[in-house]
């Protein structure tokens, strides 16, 4: 069975930085891409990041392009992402996702999230 | 950024029903085009990817067609265990985008 678990969410001032990270299992963890997905309080869906299989490709939207970064141990068989200069606009409650394939390709299984608050 | 509508934002619907949902994009996305559900204080689920290709475990009263920029999710006969919020996502090309959502009431 697929599990994703996401840590390292919290209360955090404008400006901050923070590392959320994902510990991964049921499934092969270095064959897959993954992403990360986020959704502020009441409101839809974004997709944030995804990463390839072998970290070679990566791609952000463009809200976070530059104050975001993925990144994965396919050693611990864990993601990762790396947050700067937060703003308020980024309180949301961050999704960790498996990709179907080794590129990215689709989300298949998400798990249950880690709360970010941005606020002084 | 692909901007991809969906419609409608909401709806109400009774037990059997047929629901149809709609997402267009705002350019080209071949069949690049995955459907999730999400029910409140829960992770989506996905449905059907590639446009059509019906998700494993997922019941078959749910399907997904379209190419190009236009794509619809039928629930062919809707179940109490079907009302939520229903998403559409383009994997294209970055950065992808996800419609607005579709919530399913009851009627």
């Amino acid at each position: 069975e697929v599990q994703l678990v996401e840590s390292g969410g919290g209360l955090v001032e404008p400006g901050g930085s923070l590392r959320i990270s994902c510990a991964a299992s049921g499934f092969t963890f270095e064959n897959y891409g993954m992403h990360w997905v986020r959704q502020p309080p009441g409101k839809g869906l974004e997709w944030v990041s995804g990463i390839t299989w072998h970290s070679g490709s990566t791609g952000y939207a463009d809200s976070v392009k530059g104050r975001f970064t993925i990144s994965r141990d396919n050693a611990k068989n864990t993601l990762y992402l790396q947050i700067k200069s937060l703003r308020r606009e980024d309180t949301a409650l961050y999704y960790c996702a498996k990709d179907r394939e080794r590129w990215l390709q689709s989300i298949d299984y998400w798990g249950q999230g880690t709360l970010v608050s941005v606020s002084s | 950024a692909i901007q991809m509508t969906q419609s409608p934002s909401s709806l109400s619907a009774s037990v059997r029903d047929r629901v149809t949902i709609t997402c267009r994009a705002s350019q080209y996305i071949r069949n690049d085009l995955a459907w999730y559900q999400q029910k409140p204080g829960k992770a989506p689920k996905l449905l059907i990817y590639a446009a059509s290709a019906l998700h494993i475990g997922v019941p078959s009263r749910f399907s997904g067609s379209g190419s190009d920029t236009d794509f619809t999710l039928i629930i062919s006969s809707l179940q109490p265990d079907d009302f939520a919020t229903y998403y559409c996502l383009q994997d294209y090309s970055y950065p992808w985008t996800f419609g607005q959502g579709t919530k399913v009431e009851i009627e």
